[in-house]
This record gives C-alpha cells, structure tokens and sequence, in this order.
C-alpha cells in the first residue's frame, strides 16, 4: 500500500527554523497536509499544498514540495516553545475519501 | 462555522465491558466520517469512515464497530473491550468537495483495565 514517513523525532533551540521532513510513495497524490498535534488534544490543520505546487508560504510556516523526490517539507521560522508538538504529514488522492498519515514527528523546542 | 464534539473527553472500562464512543458534528451536512485510533506509539489507524448514514467502510477487522444513525452523529462500539482497545480515540470529519482535508474532535482517552 501507500506510505508516507517521517523522522521520528526533531529538536531544536528557541528562536530557530526548524525543518521536519516527509516523503510519500503514491506519484498520484494530490493534496499534502500538515497537522500539529499538542499533547492530550486532536490534531489541528496546519496548512496543505496542492500537488502542482512547489511552495507555500504561511506567516511562520513555509511548506516546499518536491513532487520528483516525492518530498515535503514544512520549516517554522522562529521557533517558539508553543510550537513543541508532534507534527503530522499526510496525503490523498482527488476523489478518495481517505488521507494517508505519516507515524508523526515529535519537535521539541527548548528555552 | 464547524465543530466537532467527542464524548466522553476520557473513559476508564474494565476487561470485558461494552462501550459507546459518541462524535457529533456541527455547522455541516452531508459530510464524510472518521474514527481514528492512537496508540501509545503515537501513529494513526484508521478504524472506520461513512461517506453517509448507514454507510460504514471497516479498515481494520477487530472487535469494534461504528455506526452512523444520523447525519452527523458516528459512533463507535464495542460489545466486550479488550486491553488491546485502550487508547486515544479520534473523530473527525471532512467535506466531501474540495481538499478532503479532514477536521478533528478533541478526542476520547479511552483505559481499559
């Protein structure tokens, strides 16, 4: 089947970027996605990038695609403490009902 | 706007009882339906999705079920609970034009003992 991962686990200092990387097999993905995921609560959509896109820039948050590679990566600019979360990746194809996640990457950020 | 509910936010159950998960969503019709569930290991397994009421796609064989008696009501069951069932469960929903992107409840840490 399908699959999308991810590295397991990414820290870094307050202040910095920080880049959390994905990369998924099915060439006919349409959609990508990001979640954030704050312990003990649901996972929140952080932003998404169409597939016949290369970039997406969102306040903090740049999303680069890399559809040869079958890569993606989100960077945070900035990092914040608030930000320590288990990030999410994942992907569908136009007209399926379901999405395909990665296991999560868990950003720590320390002070 | 949307919202979605989960209840209860936590539940304790010992070996061998029932259970009933309930999801309701708001601020939408029609929209598709998910049951997640998370383990300690922190991944994602999808259980169940319905694309509509009485309509329910089973991805993993196990000792649970769903059922969708509303448009946006799912709910998820079980008959007897095994120590394998604790975790963190997960509702979310979608719409069925656009991105698929999927919204998700604030969740049920569910503690079988």
């Amino acid at each position: 089947g399908e699959d999308v991962e991810q590295s397991l686990f990414l820290s870094v200092r307050e202040g910095d970027s920080s880049v959390i990387n994905c990369t998924y097999t099915d060439s006919s993905s349409t959609y990508l996605y990001w979640y954030k995921q704050e312990p003990g609560a649901g996972l929140q959509l952080l932003t998404y990038i169409f597939s016949n896109m290369d970039m997406k820039q969102d306040q903090r948050l740049t999303v680069l695609l890399n559809k040869k590679d079958k890569h993606l990566s989100l960077r945070i600019a900035d990092t914040q403490t608030g930000d320590s979360a288990i990030y999410f990746c994942a992907e569908t194809v136009s007209g399926y009902s379901t999405l395909t996640f990665g296991k999560g990457t868990m950003l720590l950020v320390s002070p | 706007s949307q919202t979605i509910h989960q209840w209860p936010a936590t539940l304790v159950q010992p070996v061998g009882s029932p259970l009933s998960l309930e999801c309701t969503v708001e601020g939408t019709s029609n929209p598709n339906l998910y049951w997640y569930r998370q383990a300690a290991g922190r991944g994602l397994q999808l259980l169940f999705y319905s694309v509509g009421i009485g309509q329910i796609s089973s991805e993993v064989p196990q000792n649970l079920s769903a059922s969708r008696p509303q448009d946006r009501q799912f709910i998820l069951s079980s008959k007897k609970l095994l120590l394998s069932d604790s975790g963190f469960y997960l509702c979310a929903w979608s719409p069925k034009r656009g991105r698929n992107e999927q919204f998700f409840g604030p969740g049920t840490r569910l503690t079988v003992l």
